[in-house]
């Protein structure tokens, strides 16, 4: 069955650089999209941006200058990297099939 | 960027109730090959969002037949007949039609 999830370190410096791994199975990346969401404690839900299955990526304007999104096909894995991250950058990051199935969301705290 | 508005932000319902919850949108959502991208979600506490309803009113895979979406252009519905306790939590509405994608702010679903 779909299954997708994330892993990444808990803790992140203010001002570093955010790296988290998606790893999927059930499905081919060469033929779905994937997509990271976040959502800060107790509010809503932000989409960041995706994947698609020809490799292409789309970003959320608001994130573009800081954010890349990337994949390995041949380890169904796929990989956000997001840089100067501030302390409202904490939040639950998930990945996602086209919204479709979700990961269990990995939680990232900024702060020294 | 798209606007969604949810109302009521918060519903106080008994068992078996109706529930109804408006998701109204700053353009229309329909795109240029005609389909709606316009999709509503669940997300219990501590868990991921659960996709409901995808293209207006197709329930996903398992979703019961007591929750109904409906509507067109930039106003749309989701109806919970017999409202039961598995249904209790946060309720988002999404549109994937105009880039960024966005989220509604959520409606909260709780007993009287």
């Amino acid at each position: 069955q779909v299954q997708l999830k994330e892993s990444g370190p808990g803790l992140v410096q203010p001002s570093q650089t955010l790296s988290l791994t998606c790893t999927v199975s059930g499905f081919s990346l060469t033929s779905n999209s994937v997509h990271w969401v976040r959502q800060p404690p107790g509010k809503g839900l932000e989409w960041m941006g995706g994947i698609w299955g020809d490799g292409s990526t789309d970003y959320n304007s608001a994130l573009k200058s800081r954010l890349s999104i990337s994949r390995d096909t041949s380890k169904s894995q796929v990989f956000l990297k997001m840089n100067s991250l501030q302390t409202d950058d904490t939040a639950i990051y998930f990945c996602c099939n086209w919204f479709a199935y979700w990961g269990q969301g990995t939680l990232v705290t900024v702060s020294s | 960027d798209v606007v969604l508005t949810q109302t009521p932000v918060s519903l106080s319902v008994t068992l078996g109730d109706q529930a109804s919850i408006s998701c109204r949108s700053s353009q229309s959502l329909e795109y240029s090959d005609g389909y709606t991208y316009l999709e509503w979600y669940l997300q219990k506490p501590g868990q991921s969002p659960q996709l409901l309803i995808y293209g207006v009113s197709n329930r996903f895979s398992g979703v019961p037949d007591r929750f109904i979406g409906s509507g067109s252009g930039t106003d749309f519905t989701l109806k919970i007949s017999r409202v039961e306790p598995e249904d209790l939590g946060v309720y988002y509405c999404f549109q994937a039609t105009h880039d960024p994608y966005t989220f509604g702010a959520g409606t909260k679903l709780e007993l009287k």
